[in-house]
């Protein structure tokens, strides 16, 4: 399968944990999208790179949100000191530029 | 600010039948339209797009209409099979580079 793989599919944390997702996109996508996504609602974009640059990162949740894509492949997203209003499935998705997105499965995550 | 909604929240049809599914937006800059379904817990799947200057785009079994006038947009889907039953999202692109704005959703059931 050579599509977008989110890693963990899913996540239990204690709220004030760290916790770090990781998104690998299409292989030759140069673009990559974080999104976050919450029960009935539609994804809701936080930031996004391309290749290395990350072009936006105001739609970040708050300082404790942050993301790299380090060698303008894979990419990870971190939030530090959890709460329970981050519980959500967050959402990665790839395009090249100009293109259509494609999805990983999410990650779930929840915090205790 | 910009916003993309739908007008219904959910819709049952037939199986058989043809449904159809509407959104408005709100940016009348917004130059790219994308439909996504979304079963449950699984990412978005991408179904159809559109750019701004057509006003009807076909895929198989899906249609997708574009009425930049009133700021509407709509996902018609023939024959409509269990197998559609999902979350479908429409979303739209400033420029066809920007990240997507999604809007809130329509659960589709099919009725066999």
């Amino acid at each position: 399968d050579t599509g977008v793989s989110q890693d963990p599919r899913h996540k239990i944390t204690k709220r004030g944990q760290n916790v770090t997702f990781r998104c690998d996109p299409i292989s030759e996508h140069n673009r990559l999208y974080w999104y976050r996504q919450t029960l009935g609602q539609g994804p809701e974009f936080l930031t996004y790179f391309q290749n290395e640059a990350q072009l936006e990162k105001s739609r970040l949740l708050s300082d404790r949100f942050s993301a790299e894509r380090p060698k303008g492949s894979f990419s990870t997203l971190e939030i530090q000191r959890t709460e329970q209003g981050d519980s959500a499935m967050y959402l990665c998705a790839s395009s090249l530029l100009g293109g259509k997105l494609f999805f990983g499965s999410g990650t779930q995550l929840s915090v205790l | 600010g910009e916003s993309v909604g739908l007008h219904l929240p959910t819709l049952s049809v037939q199986e058989g039948d043809n449904s159809i599914i509407n959104c408005a937006y709100s940016n009348s800059a917004s130059d790219y339209f994308i439909w996504y379904k979304q079963e449950s817990g699984k990412g978005p799947q991408f179904i159809i797009d559109i750019r701004s200057n057509m006003d009807k785009r076909q895929g198989q079994r899906v249609t997708v209409l574009l009425n930049k006038t009133v700021k509407h947009l709509s996902l018609q889907i023939a024959a409509t099979q269990p197998g559609d039953s999902a979350v479908y999202f429409c979303a739209e692109s400033g420029s066809g580079n920007t990240p997507l704005v999604f809007g809130k959703g329509t659960r589709l059931s099919v009725i066999a």
